[in-house]
């Protein structure tokens, strides 16, 4: 029973391109969370989404980031023209139902770094 | 608007002592407060948690303590061993559930 899969695991992007990061949940879960870790930072929640839903996208910034999780396959976090200060490590997590907090099972995160 | 703190960005015990881990956090909705332990290169990984029914839950070598008055929590690694070495975050539950409010976390090294 894999866990909650995240790709590419490192993804180098020049300032301007996009960056598209790959989530795919546990089996049996139907709601994804996408959380961020600045340098020397915690996590900060960023956006939670349900099956072709986006339920809460209250930490997402403005412009540039957008976010999915289709019918088929895995949940998409897309961020447009880079710049530096979105270089971080960004993790997925996932739980069967929402409000299950013992539920989440994080992945192993995509480190952006933007060059 | 909820903040999660954690002071002491990394903390060092000699294997077999206690490591305490502390936490403050300012406002609360619900009262639910959850550590992650995080190894490098790796997710988040869930501890042990804590509602406000209770002012202590204990897991084996980790108990967490809730002082609902002081708005202050902490993770207490008894005895402490080498593989305890992580990163602990402590989380904030809010939202009726749909997320976190993380600290800063804590760097801690068990020296052999």
């Amino acid at each position: 029973n894999a866990g909650v899969m995240q790709n590419p695991r490192h993804l180098v992007r020049r300032r301007g391109q996009e960056a598209r990061l790959r989530c795919s949940p546990m089996k049996g879960h139907s709601h994804v969370y996408w959380y961020r870790q600045l340098p020397e930072e915690g996590l900060k929640f960023m956006v939670y989404l349900q099956k072709e839903n986006i339920i809460d996208e209250s930490g997402m910034p403005k412009e540039r980031f957008s976010a999915e999780f289709p019918k088929e396959g895995p949940s998409i976090l897309r961020i447009q023209q880079v710049v530096r200060g979105d270089s971080a490590a960004y993790f997925c997590a996932s739980s069967p139902r929402q409000g299950q907090a013992d539920g989440y099972t994080f992945g192993s995160g995509t480190r952006l770094t933007v060059v | 608007d909820q903040q999660v703190k954690q002071n002491s960005p990394s903390l060092s015990v000699q294997e077999g002592r206690i490591s305490i881990l502390n936490c403050d956090y300012t406002n609360s909705m619900f009262d639910y407060f959850l550590w992650y332990k995080k190894y490098p290169a790796e997710g988040p990984t869930f501890l042990i948690s804590i509602s406000s029914i209770k002012d202590k839950n204990e897991d084996g070598r980790f108990t967490v303590f809730l002082n609902k008055s002081a708005k202050h929590l902490s993770l207490h690694i008894v005895p402490s061993q080498p593989g305890d070495s992580a990163v602990y975050f402590c989380a904030e539950l809010y939202n009726y559930g749909q997320n976190f409010v993380f600290g800063p976390g804590t760097r801690l090294s068990v020296l052999p």
